[in-house]
């Protein structure tokens, strides 16, 4: 079964470009997370959907930040423009609503690093 | 106040040890708990779900204490391969947000 899957997997690009990170939902899961870690900061929510709206944005660091997710198996998050301070690891992760106690499942995560 | 805290060790044990993490919460009305594991440069993984009863699998035991508000996980007989870093999760099940702890890091040393 194919899971969350992530793109980029790697990103180098240089201060003051765009960056676009990309996720697929796991088939089935209407709901999804965008998280952050850091080795300072640790995992960290910056936004999730359920069934494609925006529910809680509140972890969005900034206007630089922002997230769609246009339909049910494609979300993106983009940084514009990009920092140095937003090198970290980008984890999507994605869940079911529609049964009591499902987990979230991650994806492999976009290693960011911006110069 | 956090809506999870965990103990974030480190803990070093021996192989063989018995170890246990506990793991608090702020919201009583939380329905759904679960423990993942994330080994280093990667990305979390559901571990196992905890039941009000209590379950296990295999070497691990989860329970879940509603009345003192947390979690634990045990695990028995530790193996090299349990060294990571564990983190308790909980979900209120109001808008289906998830509450990450900080995480325990564990190395089983041999």
């Amino acid at each position: 079964d194919a899971g969350v899957i992530q793109s980029p997997r790697h990103e180098v690009t240089e201060m003051g470009q765009e960056v676009t990170l990309r996720c697929k939902p796991i088939s089935g899961h209407n709901s999804l997370f965008w998280y952050r870690q850091t080795m300072m900061r640790g995992l960290e929510l910056l936004i999730y959907f359920n069934n494609n709206v925006p529910i809680d944005d509140s972890g969005m660091p900034e206007d630089r930040f922002s997230a769609k997710m246009p339909n049910a198996s494609f979300s993106t998050l983009k940084i514009q423009p990009s920092e140095p301070r937003d090198s970290a690891v980008y984890f999507c992760a994605s869940s079911s609503t529609w049964y009591s106690n499902q987990p979230q499942h991650f994806g492999d995560g976009t290693r960011l690093s911006i110069l | 106040r956090k809506e999870v805290e965990q103990d974030p060790g480190p803990f070093n044990v021996p192989e063989g040890a018995t170890v246990a993490f506990n793991c608090t919460y702020s919201n009583s009305a939380s329905q759904s708990f679960f423990w993942y594991r994330q080994d280093c440069r990667k990305e979390p993984k559901l571990l196992m779900s905890v039941y009000s009863s209590g379950n296990e699998d295999g070497r691990f035991t989860a329970q879940l204490n509603r009345a003192s508000q947390y979690i634990s996980l045990l695990i028995r007989d530790s193996k090299l391969s349990d060294s990571a870093t564990y983190l308790c999760v909980v979900n209120p099940n109001t808008g289906n947000q998830f509450y990450f702890g900080t995480g325990t890091s564990l190395t089983v040393i041999p």
